[in-house]
């Protein structure tokens, strides 16, 4: 079956240490995204990427990093610099341009800063 | 920019009872509107969408009209089950735009 897949499903981090949260989609998307979901808020964009090789900042990129180097990989890492990276994770992505499309979403992963 | 407001939660109602979730949108031009739900620990899965103007989406006893003279996508459901009890987000995409903005989420609780 088509899907997105997010691993791991539960992440313990300490302070200072940076932490990879995988992203992998067998749809053929085209876009990929990251998203940050907080208790009792909505999701806010960290970084989407239209094409492989490319990517771009979206409202809160500050304190994360990610890499686009194969269509079905969108990996964000959680550095250091994040002060506050407790939060739930969601990966998405989308067919490709055109505003018809609807976001495809992973299960999510939790990752908890001890 | 985009925006979308809904409706805050939490909203608790009984079994057989009537939804309405109102959302509300700011946007140029045309955009595409959607209504997600999230499930305890889950991710977010496509309830019902529109792509223009008087396009009512509908989807599992769910529906959403989309009203361009008032910027509006409320969902609502006739009559709602214990297994609707989710968080529900309403998110609109903008022409030509490949990024989704979200509301804020409203948690349902449904009583038995």
């Amino acid at each position: 079956d088509g899907g997105i897949t997010q691993s791991p499903k539960y992440l313990f981090r300490k302070e200072g240490q940076n932490v990879t949260l995988s992203c992998e989609q067998n749809l053929n998307h085209d876009a990929m995204y990251w998203y940050r979901q907080d208790p009792g808020q909505g999701l806010r964009l960290i970084y989407y990427s239209q094409i492989v090789n490319d990517f771009q900042k979206g409202d809160i990129a500050e304190g994360y990093s990610v890499s686009r180097e194969k269509k079905e990989s969108f990996p964000l890492t959680v550095t250091s610099a994040q002060k506050n990276p407790t939060a739930f994770y969601l990966c998405a992505s989308v067919m490709g341009q055109g505003n018809t499309g609807e976001l495809f979403f992973g299960e999510g992963s939790r990752l908890t800063v001890l | 920019g985009n925006s979308v407001t809904q409706m805050e939660g939490p909203v608790t109602l009984s079994e057989e009872a009537f939804l309405t979730i109102n959302c509300t949108y700011t946007a140029t031009g045309y955009p595409s509107l959607f209504w997600y739900v999230q499930y305890p620990g889950e991710g977010l899965q496509l309830l019902l969408k529109a792509t223009k103007a008087d396009d009512k989406g509908s989807n599992k006893g769910f529906e959403a009209t989309y009203r361009k003279e008032t910027t509006s996508f409320h969902l609502e459901k006739g009559s709602v089950q214990v297994s609707d009890s989710a968080v529900y987000f309403c998110a609109l995409r903008g022409h030509n735009d490949y990024k989704l903005s979200f509301g804020a989420g409203t948690t349902v609780t449904v009583r038995a």
